[in-house]
């Protein structure tokens, strides 16, 4: 079976410090991988949509980055964090096409301070 | 472009009453997926339930069931004598590889 690991489950990190959150999936090959961010409320908005290994396709401007290494392998990233990206960071993966249902990591809790 | 409207911020009911959780979406496309999730407090997402544009039957599944109307481009979720277990955020989405999410529903149910 297919599972989702993100890591850390909380993060606590000053203004200005850099950030790597990392995503890992297991059990199934050429996942469609994303990072979303839900900031205080409900809403998910989705950062960066990976279809391949340095395929990455980012959704809006901002001070953050994301990479594929490796074809299972997810890790997002900033190098001088603002007080705004605090929030809760979520990893999903699908597989190819449409149809396909995204399966979501536990997230991580970012706390800006 | 896609869109889904979930225009229910939040819903508190009480234990054993029944609710039903709105949305609405926008596509140009005629081949097009549906989805619900679920989101605890503990805070991931699970996957619930997937309908194609095709097949406009309902669906049940224990206490869940699921009203599709293309004509009125909605996709109900309503939950049958609701539990405290039921409490949660729950989002509707709408396909395509990278999926539009409402913006989502709180469900509170109280004891």
């Amino acid at each position: 079976s297919q599972t989702i690991h993100q890591w850390p489950a909380t993060l606590v990190q000053p203004v200005g410090s850099p950030l790597s959150l990392e995503c890992t999936v297991e059990g199934t090959s050429n996942p469609n991988l994303y990072w979303y961010r839900q900031a205080a409320g409900r809403g998910l908005q989705l950062l960066f949509y990976s279809v391949g290994i340095g395929q990455i396709s980012s959704e809006v401007p901002q001070n953050l980055s994301a990479s594929r290494p490796q074809d299972r392998q997810f890790i997002l990233s900033s190098k001088k964090l603002l007080l705004s990206d605090s929030g809760f960071y979520l990893c999903a993966w699908s597989r190819r096409g449409s149809n396909q249902p995204q399966h979501f990591g536990d997230g991580t809790r970012l706390s800006i301070l | 472009a896609q869109k889904v409207t979930q225009a229910q911020t939040e819903i508190s009911v009480v234990e054993k009453e029944d609710v039903t959780l709105d949305c609405v979406y926008e596509t140009r496309d005629t081949t097009y997926y549906l989805f619900w999730y679920k989101q605890p407090p503990s805070g991931e997402l699970v996957f619930l339930i997937r309908r194609n544009s095709f097949d406009e039957q309902n669906e049940i599944s224990g206490r869940y069931s699921w009203n599709f109307q293309k004509s009125t481009s909605s996709f109900n979720f309503t939950i049958t004598a609701s539990q405290v277990v039921d409490s949660a955020v729950y989002f509707c989405a709408l396909s395509e590889e990278r999926a539009a999410f409402g913006s989502g529903t709180q469900l509170t149910v109280l004891p």
